[in-house]
């Protein structure tokens, strides 16, 4: 978990309330993934950022939104419109260089737990 | 497409003895494979990556994995376990379709370990 911190631990939100997940790392890895995990399910990719001012969707990028303004933070928003947010958060970031090499080793932040009341 | 599989939902062992947490995977190409492991409300951490080179790969806390091609398999091993490596335990294959610079990751969906003392 060294390097890559995210914020809250725990996190409750009612039905229709938008909510924001903080990641932040100082790693200097230029791309930032986030991932959510179900039980069973192994971890999905929700949208990923590969340098400032630019990201991607994943495969379940639906009701969810990112904004990447500095290298060092990638904030997720689970809006209203995702239907079933209640689910662990992963935050994890790469190495420019592990990428030149082909390997893209991701690194994980100790995660967000996401409670729909 | 990509795919990796995780046959096992759990594994049970004594303290003590060997430990394997299997893994399959499909791919196109060259396999890039990691293992990852996740203790209760964390993030994943890094155990080891299989790129190219010796079949058998050394990672962190004394686990190792054995790249088998012919079986498709990358196993991951531990001579002695403890207790303390009860934990979730993931494979992930890196998919050979490129997100812009960098490649995504798949992960199985995940194997319980349980140490018994």
């Amino acid at each position: 978990d060294g390097g890559i911190t995210q914020s809250p631990k725990y996190l409750f939100r009612k039905e229709g309330q938008n909510v924001t997940l903080s990641c932040e790392q100082n790693l200097n890895h230029d791309a930032m993934y986030w991932y959510r995990q179900d039980p069973g399910q192994g971890l999905r990719l929700i949208y990923y950022s590969q340098i400032v001012n630019d990201f991607q969707k994943g495969d379940i990028a639906e009701g969810y939104s990112v904004s990447r303004e500095k290298k060092e933070s990638f904030p997720l928003t689970v809006t209203s419109a995702q239907k079933n947010p209640t689910a662990f958060y992963l935050c994890a970031s790469s190495s420019s260089r592990d990428r030149v090499e082909g390997t893209d080793t991701q690194y994980f932040g100790p995660g967000t737990r996401l409670t729909v009341l | 497409a990509q795919s990796v599989a995780q046959p096992e939902d759990q594994v049970k062992v004594a303290e003590g003895n060997p430990l394997t947490v299997k893994c399959t995977y499909s791919v196109s190409g060259n396999p890039y494979l990691f293992w990852y492991v996740q203790y209760p409300n964390r993030g994943l951490q890094f155990l080891l990556k299989y790129i190219t080179g010796d079949n058998l790969v050394k990672g962190s806390y004394g686990f190792e994995a054995e790249f088998n091609k012919s079986q498709t398999s990358f196993h991951l091993k531990k001579p002695s376990a403890l207790v303390s490596d009860s934990a979730l335990y993931f494979c992930a294959v890196r998919d050979m379709i490129r997100m812009d610079s960098s490649y995504k990751l798949i992960f199985g969906s995940g194997t319980r370990l349980l140490v018994r003392p």
